[in-house]
């Protein structure tokens, strides 16, 4: 398998619920990211990890909740959501972290808060 | 700042014309524009990406025109194809830090 895979595509979940969703990449990057894309909104950068350690994270809720085990695997973890949390949450990789490197995004894995 | 706008919000165009999508930044610190398409039920994949310090980039029917001054980029897509009817996203990123930031994207329907 190539690219960036995220599982699982779709996942309906409670208000109440925990769950979690998983990316790995098997491109040997170094870098790592969680977006989430709304309707007709700009893509939203969550965390950032570059080599296994969280680099960055833009104000996000602590409902959301990064792992990054390894370089090629990343998880968010998700408990107590908001129906407003209901989004295609993307991962994506690059080789190392910079301005200028390409990122390489998942499928997504689309969210629905009941 | 950190913004990066773009138009228009959806866009048709009929097969063999040109598609046109513009985007505009403020932070002169962005130095590093990608367009990224996205297919329905795909993640966002880069198409194509230019620097400020040429004001034209082409990689086959897809170029990108850079006008420094105006602080505005523009995707064309030549030959517009029914297969090129996708979601496309201009981005930026600079100096200041190390990350992207997206505009709200252009959905390009191409009619056969």
């Amino acid at each position: 398998e190539t690219g960036v895979t995220q599982t699982p595509r779709h996942l309906v979940m409670g208000m109440t619920n925990k769950k979690s969703l998983k990316c790995e990449q098997h491109l040997g990057h170094n870098a790592m990211y969680w977006y989430k894309q709304s309707a007709k909104k700009p893509l939203e950068l969550m965390f950032v990890y570059s080599l296994e350690e969280r680099v960055e994270n833009n104000s996000v809720p602590s409902r959301f909740s990064p792992e990054c085990p390894n370089s090629s695997h990343l998880f968010l973890h998700l408990h107590t959501l908001q129906p407003e949390d209901s989004a295609l949450y993307l991962c994506a990789s690059s080789q190392v972290r910079g301005r200028d490197q390409p990122q390489h995004f998942g499928d997504g894995t689309r969210l629905s808060i009941l | 700042q950190q913004q990066v706008k773009q138009s228009p919000q959806s866009l048709i165009v009929q097969k063999g014309g040109i598609s046109i999508i513009n985007c505009a930044y403020e932070n002169t610190a962005f130095d590093y524009f990608p367009w990224y398409q996205q297919f329905p039920g795909k993640g966002p994949a880069l198409l194509i990406a230019i620097r400020p310090d040429v004001s034209e980039k082409k990689e086959g029917r897809f170029t990108i025109s850079f006008n420094k001054s105006a602080k505005q980029f523009s995707l064309h897509i030549m030959d517009s194809q029914p297969g090129d009817s996708a979601t496309y996203f201009c981005a930026a990123s600079g100096n200041y830090g190390q990350n992207f930031v997206f505009g709200p994207g252009t959905r390009l329907s191409v009619l056969p």
